[in-house]
C-alpha cells in the first residue's frame, strides 16, 4: 500500500502571495497524483490530475509538478477564495490513498 | 453531467452495520466506463478510501477495512451501495459516494452523509 504524506500541515500566507504545498508518496505513483481543494461542509474539489493537468473550470493560478514520489501544488497569487485545506490522492493502483492534507490560512 | 446522492441512518449502534446508498443520476452506472466508490472522512481529519466497483461487480477495497466491507451494484435501479459490519466509534465519518474511470481522480463526489456510531 502507498502512503502519502502532506507538508506543512498548515501554512499561513498573505493574499496575493505564493503558496507552495508539497506532497510525497512512499512509493512511485507515476504521475497517477490528484489534488483536491476543501472547504467546510463541502465535498473534496478536483483541482489537478496526472499531477500537473489543472481540472475543468480551475484558475490558471494553481499549477501542479512533479512524478514518481515527489509532488508540489503551487498557488501563484493567493485569493480570498483559495483558502482551505488540500488533500493529494495517488489513484496508480488499488487500494488508493489520500495525503493527511494541508491547511491553507490566511496570515 | 453525473450526479451521485448518499442515503441511509445518520445514527448506527455500536457493534451492527452501517448501510448507505448512492444514488446515480445524469447517466447510467451500467453503459459509463466508471468505478463507483465510497470515501470517508473523520472529523478534522482527511479522507480514506474504502472501496471501489465497476458495473460487472468487480470490487476493489481498502485492505484495513477490508473483512467488514462489501460494496455492491444495483443496475436496475442506478444505485451503488455500502455495508459497514460490526461498526464502531471510530467509524464516525461523513461518508462520500465519488465515482472515477480507470486510471483517473475522483472526478464526481456526492455531498456526504454524517454517520454517527453511537448507543
Amino acid at each position: 500500500e502507498v502512503v502519502m504524506t502532506q507538508s506543512p500541515a498548515t501554512l499561513s500566507v498573505s493574499p496575493g502571495e505564493r503558496a507552495t504545498l508539497s506532497c510525497r508518496a512512499s512509493q512511485t505513483v507515476r504521475s497517477n497524483l490528484a489534488w483536491y481543494q476543501q472547504k467546510p461542509g463541502q465535498a473534496p474539489r478536483l483541482l489537478m490530475f496526472g499531477a500537473s493537468t489543472r481540472a475543468t473550470g480551475i484558475p490558471a493560478r494553481f499549477s501542479g509538478s512533479g512524478s514518481g514520489t515527489e509532488f508540489t501544488l503551487t498557488v501563484s497569487s493567493l485569493q480570498s477564495e483559495d483558502f482551505a485545506v488540500y488533500y493529494c490522492q495517488e489513484y496508480n493502483d488499488w487500494p488508493q490513498a489520500f495525503g493527511q492534507g494541508t491547511k491553507l490560512e490566511i496570515k | 453531467q453525473l450526479q451521485l446522492q448518499e442515503s441511509g441512518p445518520g445514527l448506527v449502534r455500536p457493534s451492527e452495520t452501517l448501510s448507505l446508498t448512492c444514488t446515480v443520476s445524469g447517466g447510467s452506472i451500467s453503459s459509463s466506463s466508471y468505478y463507483w466508490g465510497w470515501i470517508r472522512q473523520p472529523p478534522g481529519e482527511g479522507p480514506e478510501w474504502i472501496g471501489s466497483i465497476y458495473y460487472t461487480g468487480t470490487t476493489y477495497y481498502n485492505p484495513s477495512l477490508k473483512s467488514r466491507v462489501t460494496v455492491s451494484v444495483d443496475t436496475s435501479n442506478n444505485q451503488f451501495s455500502l455495508k459497514l459490519t460490526s461498526v464502531t466509534a471510530a467509524d464516525t465519518a461523513v461518508y462520500y459516494c465519488a465515482c472515477q474511470k480507470g486510471s483517473s481522480p475522483l472526478d464526481y463526489w456526492g455531498q456526504g452523509t454524517l454517520v454517527t456510531v453511537s448507543s
